[in-house]
């Protein structure tokens, strides 16, 4: 149980274009996801919560406009990556809160942007 | 801030050897989350500590939540080639509500 499933695995885009990941939980429902960010040989950082039904809350010096978060229902939230520029290449790790500290994450999303 | 700091940064091992790793804080930490990663994937919970001293085994792997609440530690017996892949510690993130900040991570290689 507890699968987080994220699509697409990799993704090549120009820059100046738009980058949509979805992160979906597929056997249990979670009203919180977060976003992370990971550039090469470095930890993961958290970019953001994601919460059902409200808006997501952001980490300090992550752009809303620019990373745009949908949590649409209880099994899935968005990340938009707008106008993306070369800086914005990295692996996006998704994961689902399913319990006290119990974080379920995705295989992650490698971004390149050319 | 709350930063983990885990050491060693990264370690070659031969395949069968003891492997010990460790996680530090400035801050006090009330709960200890030890995560594995392997390469192009996401992390995957391997222990988690709730209370100082705790000491928690998941099958080779040996985790303790320091008595200062300030570490934690983890031991891999008998290391195996699938143990490769970057560890790290986690804890919670103070005042933030299900969030949980990360370590620096430790690269772990085994040489069959």
């Amino acid at each position: 149980g507890a699968v987080v499933s994220q699509h697409p695995s990799w993704v090549i885009c120009k820059s100046g274009t738009s980058v949509k990941i979805e992160c979906r939980s597929l056997d249990f429902q979670a009203t919180t996801m977060f976003w992370y960010r990971q550039f090469p040989k470095q930890s993961l950082m958290l970019m953001a919560t994601s919460n059902e039904g409200s808006k997501a809350t952001y980490e300090q010096g992550v752009e809303k406009d620019k990373f745009l978060i949908n949590h649409a229902s209880l099994t899935l939230s968005t990340l938009t990556v707008t106008s993306a520029h070369p800086e914005d290449s990295s692996f996006y790790i998704c994961s689902a809160y399913a319990g006290v500290h119990e974080q379920y994450f995705g295989p992650g999303t490698r971004l390149t942007v050319t | 801030g709350q930063q983990l700091n885990q050491s060693p940064q990264s370690m070659f091992i031969q395949e069968g050897e003891d492997v010990s790793m460790n996680c530090t804080s400035s801050s006090i930490f009330n709960t200890w989350l030890w995560y594995k990663q392997d390469p192009g994937e996401g992390p995957v919970l391997l222990i988690a500590l709730y209370k100082a001293g705790e000491l928690t085994s998941n099958g080779r792997l040996t985790a303790q939540f320091g008595i200062t609440r300030k570490d934690s530690f983890l031991n891999i017996s008998a290391s195996i080639p699938s143990d490769v892949g970057i560890y790290f510690c986690a804890g919670p993130v103070l005042g933030g509500y299900q969030k949980v900040t990360f370590g620096t991570g430790t690269k772990l290689q085994v040489i069959p």
